[in-house]
């Protein structure tokens, strides 16, 4: 059974920092690892998706990578802006190919300017 | 390119009554799945819909349906509702097999 965990739970970091979000999973037979963002009160927007062939993924300040041997992802953010704030949430597939995603309980960043 | 949309935005509800939540896929997406997200928590897989078809269902009791539609637009309905109801409801969407998963918005529901 799948299980995904996010450490730390909240984060707060000055602007301009350099900053890693943790994300491990028990299952590392996954396809995929997805990463998204979560304004308050709002839905999820996704942010990348790394496939298992692949060891990272980039979109402009962020960078996924993906470890399945040691059932680990993280989520790097570079020079962090007051506008980062808000909660990450990854999400590794909880059965190969249904779609069913199981997520961790999410890092609350906090970026102060 | 029309993303995932939900309606209603929110809903405040009593004990024991009922509700259906909408959603209308992204375009060319014909799975879609729904999450209930508690204040402070993940998402939590509630089922999944394919070909008008449950595909998958988490842990969660018969009072919660659903339906999927031939345009793949999907309902979720909630029998009976209890406090503990009270959550975002999360519509995702994504072509067959899935991939990428792509969120709504999100209804709010409130049950008093």
């Amino acid at each position: 059974k799948q299980e995904v965990t996010q450490i730390p739970a909240a984060l707060s970091v000055p602007e301009g920092e350099n900053l890693v979000l943790n994300c491990s999973f028990t299952d590392s037979a996954i396809y995929n690892l997805q990463w998204f963002r979560q304004d308050p009160g709002k839905g999820l927007t996704s942010l990348l998706l790394i496939q298992s062939s692949q060891r990272e993924q980039t979109s402009g300040r962020l960078n996924a990578s993906l470890d399945k041997s040691s059932g680990r992802s993280t989520l790097y953010i570079a020079a962090s802006q007051p506008g980062d704030s808000a909660t990450y949430l990854c999400a590794a597939p909880g059965s190969s190919n249904t779609g069913k995603l199981i997520f961790g309980q999410g890092t609350t960043l906090q970026v102060k300017p | 390119e029309t993303g995932v949309t939900q309606s209603p935005t929110h809903l405040i509800k009593t004990r024991g009554q009922q509700v259906t939540l909408r959603c209308s896929s992204q375009s060319g997406h014909n799975t879609v799945s729904w999450y209930q997200q508690a204040l402070g928590q993940g998402p939590q897989f509630i089922f999944q819909y394919y070909r008008e078809e449950e595909n998958g269902r988490g842990n969660f009791p018969p009072r919660f349906s659903g339906l999927q539609f031939p345009n793949y637009s999907s309902e979720l309905n909630v029998n009976a509702l209890e406090l503990d109801d009270s959550a975002l409801y999360l519509c995702a969407s994504s072509p067959w097999p899935p991939n990428e998963q792509f969120f709504g918005p999100g209804t709010r529901l409130t049950v008093l």
